[in-house]
């Protein structure tokens, strides 16, 4: 079966400090993957997704970016972080074909001082 | 552009009774896709439904119901003597077309249900 692991699950970061969220999924080949991104505890917003690796689309342009070094590894990155930067990052999969919902991971609860 | 649009910011409901969040979308596809996610106060989001346009029938799993009508642009969730643990934000969402199924969440709807 298929597992989505994010880490770290919390992170408190000063502002003008660079961020590193990572995500990796096992137990499937060549997802799709996403980053969304949930402030004020309730919308989701798409920030990023990637059909492969490489291949990455940016939704909202921003103070991040993302990565995929690997088939099932997704990064999300800063170099300088804002205080609008707070929130729950959660990363997600589906596969590229047959399934169509998406798959989440446990996210990242990121607090900017 | 597509999009799903849930007014019921909050709702709270007293335990045992039935309760519906109401999701209505805008698409120009022929042939789309809607889903219903929960998010519980541990922020995971849990997949909960899946349903495609060429399929109108309603899907019961449960006490939890969902009722699809093409005609008003609508896929509402109702679920049936609500439980203290239905307490959580529900998201209903909206495949994009294209080949990297990207999906449009409405705001969600926080119910809390009281024991």
């Amino acid at each position: 079966s298929q597992t989505i692991h994010q880490w770290p699950a919390t992170l408190v970061q000063p502002v003008g400090s660079p961020l590193s969220l990572e995500c990796t999924v096992e137990g499937t080949s060549n997802p799709n993957l996403y980053w969304y991104r949930q402030a004020a505890g309730r919308g989701l917003q798409l920030l990023f997704y990637s059909v492969g690796i490489g291949q990455i689309s940016s939704e909202v342009p921003q103070n991040l970016s993302a990565s995929r070094p690997q088939d099932r590894q997704f990064i999300l990155s800063s170099k300088k972080l804002l205080l609008s930067d707070s929130g729950f990052y959660l990363c997600a999969w589906n596969t590229g074909t047959g399934l169509y919902e998406q798959y989440f991971g446990p996210g990242t609860r990121l607090t900017v001082t | 552009a597509q999009k799903v649009t849930q007014a019921q910011t909050e709702i709270s409901v007293v335990e045992k009774e039935d309760v519906t969040l109401d999701c209505v979308y805008e698409t120009r596809d022929t042939t789309y896709y809607l889903f219903w996610y929960k998010q519980p106060p541990s922020g995971e989001l849990v997949f909960l439904i899946r349903r495609n346009s060429f399929d109108e029938q309603n899907e019961i799993s449960g006490r939890y119901s969902w009722n699809f009508q093409k005609s008003t642009s609508s896929f509402n969730f109702t679920i049936t003597a609500s439980q203290v643990v239905d307490s959580a934000v529900y998201f209903c969402a909206l495949r994009r077309s294209g080949s990297a199924r990207q999906l449009t969440f409405g705001s969600g709807t926080q119910l809390t249900v009281l024991p």
